[in-house]
């Protein structure tokens, strides 16, 4: 059992090139959630999704597209990298309803240079 | 929105005693609260959490109490280790439509020295 898998671990952009990081769980987990991580900041909500075809931002969306085909893909999509981008990338995943914990993949480290 | 402030920011304690990790939430809707560790390179993992019809849990050496009137809630580490050591975060949940929105708090870096 996998739980959730993140893809690349580690890449560097250059300022305007866009990218995808990869999110998978083969959980059967109908939430899935992506958060960035910044020193002191702790990790804010990138954009969910509740099920296959219905995504909602979260608090820091603007510059990223997410969309959900299937029950166990996320992909985040930065579509023209800033420097302000620069962060660790944490996709997360649940069952639905009230009350239950994340599973957290192992993270992506991004630099744009 | 959810507004969870957590404290403090480090905290470094001797190996054998005791961790309080506190936070505090919001919106009085939140009704869970989980905790998560987090060692270096990797990502959170949840250790406990606890529910809003519940004042106290505890697991081995790891309790969590809500004050719901006070809207805060607390992580307590007893007989603390080495391998405690890693950053904490706590979080509460704003339920939306099927899935549990959490707002995270900033994290309290803990180290356990020897």
């Amino acid at each position: 059992n996998a739980g959730v898998t993140q893809t690349p671990k580690f890449q560097v952009l250059k300022t305007g090139q866009s990218m995808t990081l990869q999110c998978a769980q083969d959980m059967n987990h109908e939430y899935m959630s992506w958060y960035r991580q910044d020193p002191g900041m702790g990790l804010r909500l990138i954009h969910y999704s509740v099920g296959a075809g219905i995504t909602d931002q979260g608090e820091v969306p603007n510059g990223y597209n997410v969309s959900r085909s299937t029950t166990e893909d996320f992909p985040l999509r930065l579509l023209s990298a800033a420097p302000s981008q620069t962060s660790v990338y944490f996709c997360a995943s649940s069952y639905t309803g009230r009350n239950y914990g994340y599973t957290f993949g192992s993270g992506t480290r991004l630099t744009v240079v | 929105g959810e507004n969870v402030e957590q404290h403090p920011s480090t905290l470094s304690v001797q190996e054998g005693d005791s961790a309080v990790i506190k936070c505090t939430y919001s919106d009085s809707a939140s009704n869970y609260f989980p905790w998560y560790k987090q060692e270096l390179g990797k990502g959170p993992q949840l250790i406990i959490d606890i529910r809003s019809n519940v004042g106290e849990k505890k697991d081995q050496r790891i309790a969590v109490t809500l004050n719901k009137t006070a809207k805060h809630f607390s992580l307590h580490i007893t007989e603390t280790q080495p391998e405690d050591s890693a950053v904490y975060f706590c979080a509460a949940s704003s339920f939306t439509g099927g899935g549990n929105k959490l707002t995270f708090g900033t994290g309290t870096q803990l180290k356990v020295e020897l």
